[in-house]
Order: C-alpha cells, then structure tokens, then sequence
C-alpha cells in the first residue's frame, strides 16, 4: 500500500517568503507527526495530531511555525517569514494511534527545504 | 525530561564484522526505546523497539539490541555487517505516564553513521 508522502522533495526559497510544506499520512492512520531534521539540532519534535483531540505543538520552535491537519487527514506545516536557520528537511510520519505502543512510525521521506 | 546519546558519531566496520551501535538513555519514567534507520533521501524506518516485554529485542534485518537498566543502556548489534547496512542509525525514547503518552513523540539521539567497507 501507499507510505507517507510528501511534497514537495525539495524546496528552495527565499529569506522572508512563506512556505506550505503537505503530508498525505497513510490512510487509516489516525496519528501524524512532523519532525525537523537539520545539521546542527539532529533530529526535534514539531507537533502531533490525533485524532480530533488538540495537537500537542510543545515542539514548535516560534510562533512563525504553524500546522493543521484537515478532515483527519492531510496536514499543512507552514513556515512564515522564513529564516536561514530554517533550513532543514521536515519529516512527516503517522501511525495508526498514538497512544499505543504497538503502532510505529511510518515516516514519509521528507521535504529539504532551503532558504536562500 | 528525556535525553538519549549515541557514543560515536561516525563507526566503520569490515563486512561481515560485529557492529555495535551505542545508545545510553535518560529518563524520569520507565522508557520505551527505539532503533531506527536512516538511508539517503529516504525517511527514517523502525529497526526494533524495547517496550518492557523482553530486555533482549530482535529486529529486521538481522539487529538486535538489549536493554540494560542498571546501565541505563540499549546498545544495537549485528554479528556481521553486510554493505547493505551502511546508513545512519538513531536511537529514540518515548516516556509513559499516568495520563497516556504518545509513543510516536520521541527525543532522538544525534544518529550514528553506519560505513562498512569491504
């Protein structure tokens, strides 16, 4: 069946613009994470979805970071008034639920985004 | 609060050599611990898990990894590398707690760089 996916592969943009990167969780699955992966901070927690509860955004790093997640499903991360140190690739991963230990993360294989 | 460290940020084995991946926790509450694999461009694929059932915990692909609670430790091995298993390797944690954790928002290590050589 069909992984994570998501769009775009890469993005290149530049310093000040605003940035829409989309996550397709795989279907069913009621859990959906975003990470950030970059040089310097290895692997952080962004926010998480479940179900219709409210996403825990303890992991957000500003107020320029917001994410939604519509009908359960597709989830936007938006960055506003982007910044060099932004640059990263962001992974998106779901799971069937995420309150059980049995339900492990299927990572989608990310977005690079670059900010000039 | 949780921390996890990987000792050795680069590890270079001969094929067919043990590997051993080291991975030391922190944490407040009984962890749940991970191994992921990372290859290039791709995303990051679950290893194995330890989740208080048995300390010694095998995986795809020929890994395993025992947890160690005196040592605080979940160290992955392979008994012998093959090319195939060259990637970047990260260790997770997950904590538990009365009011149900989320076992998908994991504090990683920095990741290992897995090079096998002929």
């Amino acid at each position: 069946g069909a992984g994570v996916s998501q769009s775009p592969s890469n993005k290149v943009t530049e310093k000040g613009k605003d940035v829409e990167l989309r996550c397709d969780p795989i279907s069913g699955h009621t859990a959906l994470y975003w990470y950030r992966q970059s040089l310097g901070q290895g692997l952080e927690f962004l926010i998480y979805f479940q179900g219709n509860s409210a996403p825990d955004k303890s992991g957000l790093p500003s107020d320029r970071f917001s994410a939604e997640r519509t009908g359960g499903s597709v989830s936007t991360l938006t960055i506003q008034r982007t910044q060099q140190e932004d640059s990263a690739v962001y992974l998106c991963a779901s799971s069937l639920e995420a309150t059980y230990y049995n339900s492990p993360l299927h990572f989608g294989n990310g977005t690079r985004l670059t900010v000039t | 609060a949780q921390s996890v460290t990987q000792l050795g940020s680069h590890v270079s084995v001969s094929e067919g050599a043990l590997v051993l991946l080291r991975c030391n926790y922190s944490s407040s509450v009984p962890p749940y611990l991970f191994w992921y694999v990372q290859y290039p461009n791709q995303g990051l694929q679950l290893l194995l898990k330890y989740t208080s059932a048995a300390t010694l915990v095998k995986g795809i692909n020929g890994f395993e990894a025992e947890f160690k609670k005196s040592e605080t430790s979940f160290h992955l091995t392979k008994p012998s590398a093959h090319m195939s298993d060259a990637a970047e390797y990260f260790c997770a944690v997950s904590g538990r707690n009365a009011g149900g954790t989320s076992y998908g928002k994991l504090t990683f290590g920095q990741g290992t760089i897995l090079t096998v050589h002929p």
